[in-house]
């Protein structure tokens, strides 16, 4: 079974600074993705950022980044020049089975980012 | 291009009554999953569409049912309902299983 462990319950970071989230994971496929989504205080999930196991270069999106280390597992996502607007829960998640007929996303606690002014 | 709609997006209900759920999945998109988010046990997976049939099931009890209708617009319901299920939950739509998937903003039930 997938596992998604993100360590960090709360994260502050200043304005237009960088911000590392962690996320570590345990899958026992030898091909995964894994995704992290946003989730402001209105209760939406925002998709931010996906990688491929297989992928070689790691994931860039706009300002966020992940800095997947496949042999360690770990897949944390940065967000560089944070932004007012960046304060949310970020959740780290894997799903069943990637690219398969089947598809259930297990979600880490997630890490309640807040940006200050 | 229309995002995945719930409806509704508040809802109060009283212990024992029954509550049907509501997603409208992105035009094309033919998977739909549903998740309950509470703070003490986070994201759990309820279950999955696809084409109108039950791919998958989370642990949850047989009160939480849902169906997928033809134009892959999808309902969940849950009866007999308990205080445990106040919760917010997430319906997500995805082209077919493997592909990043998109939610929608919840509907925020409270049981009382």
């Amino acid at each position: 079974a997938q596992k998604i462990t993100q360590t960090q319950p709360g994260m502050f970071v200043q304005e237009k600074e960088a911000v590392t989230l962690d996320c570590t994971y345990d899958t026992s496929d030898q091909s995964y993705g894994l995704f992290w989504y946003k989730q402001p205080s209105s209760g939406e999930m925002i998709f931010l950022i996906y990688q491929g196991s297989y992928d070689e270069q790691n994931a860039t999106e706009g300002r966020y980044s992940l800095n997947f280390q496949k042999a360690r597992k770990s897949a944390n996502l940065v967000i560089s020049a944070s932004q007012l607007g960046d304060s949310a829960m970020y959740f780290c998640a894997i799903p069943l089975s990637w690219r398969g007929s089947n598809y259930k996303l297990t979600f880490g606690k997630g890490t309640l980012l807040t940006v200050n002014p | 291009k229309a995002g995945v709609t719930q409806t509704p997006r508040y809802l109060i209900k009283t212990r024992g009554q029954q509550v049907t759920l509501s997603c409208s999945p992105i035009s094309g998109h033919r998977s739909v999953s549903w998740y309950q988010q509470t703070p003490g046990q986070g994201l759990q997976f309820l279950f999955e569409y696809f084409s109108e049939t039950q791919r998958n099931k989370g642990n949850f009890p047989g009160r939480f049912s849902g169906r997928q209708f033809s134009n892959s617009r999808s309902e969940m319901n849950v009866s007999t309902l308990e205080l445990g299920d106040s919760a917010l939950y997430l319906c997500a739509s995805s082209i077919k299983g493997g592909t990043e998937a998109f939610f929608g903003q919840g509907t925020r039930l409270t049981v009382v």
